[in-house]
């Protein structure tokens, strides 16, 4: 099946310090999300991305969907403490099924320190 | 308020017991989904439902069961085959349309006593 790598797979950063993470792909995807997780609570969608070489932002957030359509990164500036979760991506490829299925990333714990 | 609603919380079981968890929508989404979350990992598809008395097993679906009698409803029982049940588990639905993003509940914890 597909399969996403996600790294990194943990961060430690200062308050006001940009993060990146990203994904990739062992096959093409035509969808890439990135979601956000607070302990005890289901993932919130942040960005949705469906072209190749799409840049997409939300507040302090951009995501990009890869040219080559098998990576897809997210950044956040001046972090802040509220920042803190586990972000995935998640994709949807050509072969994924019914077309439907999403793949997830294993995650990015974000820890900002104050 | 529109959104999904996973009950209970938190969810406690015995050997041998059958549970059901149950994920409620009011978005009039066609599909729905279950998930499970295991630390450190992702999420891992076990069954979902595209229409009213359809669904269809994901990758994990051996030892759980589902039913979909209702559009808005789809419950998951956490059967006793299933030999490592602890884990958090995440409802999702969507519109059927190609490019619709999942949305997800707030999760059910299950533990074993």
């Amino acid at each position: 099946g597909q399969q996403l790598n996600q790294s990194p797979q943990s961060m430690f950063i200062q308050e006001g310090e940009d993060v990146s993470m990203n994904c990739t792909s062992s096959s093409i995807f035509n969808t890439w999300l990135w979601y956000k997780q607070e302990p005890g609570e289901g993932p919130v969608l942040l960005i949705a991305l469906y072209k190749a070489g799409e840049l997409t932002s939300n507040g302090r957030l951009t995501a990009q969907f890869g040219i080559t359509r098998k990576d897809s990164f997210l950044n956040i500036s001046a972090s802040i403490p509220s920042d803190v979760g586990i972000y995935f991506c998640a994709g949807r490829g050509i072969s994924s099924g019914s077309a439907r299925q999403l793949t997830f990333g294993s995650g990015t714990q974000l820890t900002v320190l104050p | 308020d529109g959104g999904i609603t996973q009950s209970p919380k938190y969810l406690f079981r015995k050997e041998g017991q059958n549970v059901t968890l149950s994920c409620e929508q009011n978005l009039n989404h066609d599909a729905m989904y279950w998930y499970r979350q295991d630390p450190g990992q992702g999420l891992r598809l076990i069954y979902y439902s595209q229409i009213v008395n359809d669904f269809q097993k994901g990758d994990i679906a051996e030892g759980y069961s589902v039913s979909r009698e209702k559009k808005e409803s789809f419950p998951l029982t956490v059967t006793s085959a299933q030999k490592n049940p602890t884990a958090f588990y995440l409802c999702a639905s969507n519109l059927w349309g190609r490019d619709q993003p999942q949305h997800f509940g707030d999760g059910t914890r299950l533990s074993i006593l």
